[in-house]
């Protein structure tokens, strides 16, 4: 079965510091990686996706994470947070084993707060 | 851009009530889903939904739940009898073809009494 591990319930930075949200992942097989970020009051929106291809993926908003095997990580990452940033993100893994399943695991969430 | 819709945003029932929550999925989306989220917990999958039937459930899915496709665009869920801990943010996505990306709609809040 696979999970994801978020560090950190909490992250803050000032306007203009890099973002790094980090995401470790369990999975017995090749797995299939998300971002999501969630803005108040609103639904899960898809930042990036890691499908085994390219190990570094860039999403919106300027966005990028690097899948690193060996160390089982994809952690999210942003230059310069600008303060619309500002929202919960959820790292999430699907397993890569085809079929009609699409169940993606969820992290916990991080809630990201960037300050003047 | 094409979007999951839920109706209602915000719904408010009495412990014991039925209560049915609208999705409307993008329209030639083939697989469904219920996702959950408790306040401050992990973001749960429910239930998926292809070719008119269910293709996994998870174990909080049980018989207190059902799902359905009436027509060519609503999916709807169900609870039966609701519980104090049925309250949570759900979620309906859709998805066009397995390897597409899953689209979430903004989310129902329902509160038991």
């Amino acid at each position: 079965a696979q999970s994801v591990t978020q560090l950190g319930s909490h992250v803050s930075v000032s306007e203009g510091a890099l973002v790094l949200l980090r995401c470790n992942y369990s999975s017995s097989v090749p797995p299939y990686l998300f971002w999501y970020v969630q803005y108040p009051n609103q639904g899960l929106q898809l930042l990036l996706k890691y499908t085994s291809a390219a190990t570094l993926v860039k999403g919106i908003n300027g966005f990028e994470a690097e899948f690193k095997k060996s160390e089982t990580s994809f952690h999210l990452t942003k230059p310069s947070a600008h303060m619309s940033d500002a929202a919960e993100y959820f790292c999430a893994v699907r397993q890569n084993s085809g079929g009609s399943n699409y169940k993606l695991t969820f992290g916990k969430g991080t809630l990201l707060t960037v300050n003047p | 851009e094409p979007e999951v819709t839920q109706t209602p945003s915000h719904q408010v029932t009495q412990m014991g009530q039925e209560v049915i929550l609208r999705c409307v999925p993008i329209s030639n989306h083939l697989y469904f889903y219920w996702y959950r989220q408790i306040l401050g917990q992990k973001v749960e999958f429910l239930v998926s939904f292809y070719n008119n039937e269910i293709s996994e459930k998870s174990e909080i899915f049980d018989d207190q739940f059902s799902v359905e496709r009436p027509d060519g665009s609503n999916f709807t869920l169900k609870i039966r009898s609701t519980k104090l801990e049925d309250s949570a943010m759900y979620f309906c996505a859709s998805l066009l073809v397995l390897n597409s990306p899953l689209h979430f709609g903004n989310g129902t809040r329902l509160t038991v009494t």
